[in-house]
C-alpha cells in the first residue's frame, strides 16, 4: 500500500537554528498538508498546500514557518528561528483530490522535532 | 466555529470484551465527515473508520463501528472483540464538506487488559 514518508524520523535542535523537515507525498496525490501535535495535545492543523500555493493556513502557521514542493516529488516544512514551543511531532499528509474529501487523508509517520 | 470534544481521557477494557469511546461535535453545517483515527505508539495516524454526515446507516470496519447520532451530533466508535494491538490513542475527527483541514478532537488513550 503507497505510504507518505517522512525524514527524518527525529531531529533535535538548537534554539534560534532553521529546520527543514521532508516528506515525500504518495506518488498520484495532490492535496499536501501538515499538522502538529505537541506532546500530549491534540494533532493540529497548520497548513494545506495545492497547486504550488497555500490553500489554507492556521493561525499557528505565522512568518516562521514556510511550505515548498520544490521537486515534484518532495514536500517541506521550513521552520526559522525555532523556539522551544516548536517542539512537536509534525506529521505531513496527503490526499488525491477534492472530491475523495470524505476519505480522509493518508499521513506519514511523523517527524518528531525537539528544540533545545 | 467546529470543534470536537473527547470528554473520556483514558479507558480500559478486558482482552475480548467490547469498549464505546465518546465523541461530540459542534458544528454548523449540514453536509460533513466524521472519522476515528488510531495513534498507536508509533505515532503514525492510521485511518479506523469514517461516517459521511448524510448516510444515516452507521459505518462499520470488522470489529469497529460507530453509533453516528446526527441531531445530538454524536458520533462514538465501539470496538468489539478488544485486542492487545487495539491499544493506542483514539482521535475523533471533523472535515466539513468544502474544508482541506480536519479538526481533531484531544484523544482517548485506551489500554488493554490482557
Amino acid at each position: 500500500e503507497p505510504e507518505v514518508t517522512q525524514t527524518p524520523s527525529h531531529q533535535v535542535t538548537q534554539m534560534g537554528q532553521e529546520v527543514i523537515l521532508r516528506c515525500v507525498p504518495i506518488s498520484n496525490h495532490l492535496y499536501f498538508y501538515w499538522y502538529r501535535q505537541i506532546l500530549g495535545q491534540k494533532v493540529e492543523f497548520l497548513v494545506s498546500f495545492y497547486n504550488n500555493e497555500i490553500s489554507e493556513k492556521s493561525e499557528i502557521f505565522d512568518d516562521q514557518f514556510s511550505v515548498e514542493r520544490p521537486d515534484g516529488s518532495n514536500f517541506t516544512l521550513k521552520i526559522r528561528s525555532t523556539k522551544l514551543e516548536d517542539s512537536a511531532m509534525y506529521f505531513c499528509a496527503s490526499a488525491r483530490d477534492r472530491g475523495r474529501v470524505g476519505y480522509g487523508y493518508t499521513f506519514g509517520s511523523g517527524t518528531r522535532l525537539t528544540v533545545v | 466555529a467546529q470543534t470536537v470534544t473527547q470528554s473520556q481521557p483514558e479507558m480500559s477494557v478486558q482482552e475480548a470484551e467490547t469498549v464505546t469511546l465518546s465523541c461530540t461535535y459542534d458544528t454548523s453545517e449540514s453536509d460533513y465527515y466524521l472519522f476515528w483515527y488510531k495513534q498507536p505508539p508509533s505515532r503514525q495516524m492510521i485511518l479506523v473508520i469514517r461516517q459521511e454526515a448524510y448516510k444515516q446507516q452507521n459505518a462499520t470496519e470488522n470489529r469497529f463501528s460507530v453509533n453516528f447520532q446526527k441531531a445530538a451530533k454524536s458520533f462514538s466508535l465501539k470496538i468489539s472483540d478488544s485486542q492487545l494491538g487495539d491499544a493506542a490513542m483514539y482521535f475523533c475527527a471533523y472535515r466539513g464538506n468544502r474544508d482541506d483541514k480536519i479538526i481533531f478532537g484531544k484523544g482517548t488513550r485506551l489500554h488493554i487488559l490482557p
